[in-house]
C-alpha cells in the first residue's frame, strides 16, 4: 500500500460540465502522475508533477489541467467534460531516485454522458 | 511514436504453463525496466524490475530476461496459476527523466 487515495472512486457527469479528480498521498513523494486507461491503449500519461506548483504535460493533456498546491494533493480537472474522456483515471507516485518505480492508486471510473 | 512495444496483446495458457510476454524498446537512453501486474478493478502494481547491466532477474515464479543488444526484454511466469490471470505492463524509464513509458499491456488468462 503506497498510501495513495483517489476521490471520487466513481463519477457520472454530463457533457460540458467541469470535473475535478483528487489524488492524495501520505508519504511526501515529490513526483505524482495522472494516467488514463482505455481498452487497447494501455496507460497514457496526462500530466505529471515534480513538486509543488511544478507540473508538465504528458502525451494526452488536451482538455485536462492539473494543480498541485500541496505536496500531498494532485488535482486533475476536466475543464469541459466530453464523452471521449470517459475512462478510468489512475494517479501514481514515484519511489526511488535514479532508478524508480511507480505506485498506483485504486483508480477513478469516470463516465461522461 | 510508441517507444515501448509489447506483445502479445492477449495470451491464454493452461495451468502449469510458462507464459512469455515480450517488450521491445527503441531509445537506448532507457536504463530501468519495471513490470506491473494489474487485476480487474485495481491499479497496476509493481511486480519486478531490471537494469540493463543484468541479463536475468528472478523473483519467485517471475523472471525477467534482458537482451541489451536486441533492445528487448521479456517476462516469464513459471508454473503459472489461475491466480496469475491479470494484465501485465512493461515499462521503461530514464534515470534523468521524470516519466516512464508503458507498453500497451498483455491480458493473461491461465486456465485451470
Amino acid at each position: 500500500d503506497a498510501g495513495i487515495t483517489q476521490s471520487p472512486r466513481h463519477k457520472v457527469t454530463e457533457t460540458g460540465t467541469p470535473v475535478t479528480l483528487r489524488c492524495h498521498q501520505t508519504e511526501n513523494h515529490r513526483y505524482m502522475y495522472w494516467y488514463r486507461q482505455d481498452p487497447g491503449h494501455g496507460l497514457r500519461l496526462i500530466h505529471y508533477s515534480y513538486g509543488v506548483k511544478d507540473t508538465d504535460k504528458g502525451e494526452v493533456s488536451d482538455g485536462y489541467s492539473v494543480s498541485r498546491s500541496k505536496t500531498e494533493d494532485f488535482l486533475l480537472t476536466l475543464e469541459s467534460a466530453t464523452s471521449s474522456q470517459t475512462s478510468v483515471y489512475f494517479c501514481a507516485i514515484r519511489r526511488g531516485a535514479t532508478y524508480y518505480e511507480q505506485y498506483f492508486g485504486p483508480g477513478t471510473r469516470l463516465t461522461v454522458t | 511514436q510508441q517507444q515501448v512495444k509489447q506483445s502479445p496483446q492477449s495470451l491464454i495458457v493452461q495451468k502449469g504453463g510458462i507464459p512469455i510476454i515480450n517488450c521491445a524498446y527503441e531509445n537506448t537512453a532507457f536504463d530501468y525496466f519495471p513490470w506491473y501486474q494489474q487485476f480487474p478493478g485495481k491499479g497496476p502494481a509493481l511486480l519486478i524490475a531490471i537494469r540493463p547491466d543484468v541479463s536475468e532477474k528472478k523473483e519467485g515464479r517471475f523472471t525477467i530476461s534482458f537482451n541489451k543488444s536486441a533492445k528487448q526484454f521479456s517476462l516469464h511466469i513459471m508454473d503459472s496459476q489461475p491466480g496469475d490471470s491479470a494484465t501485465y505492463f512493461c515499462a521503461a524509464s530514464m534515470s534523468n527523466a521524470g516519466k516512464s513509458t508503458f507498453g500497451d499491456g498483455t491480458t493473461l488468462t491461465v486456465k485451470p
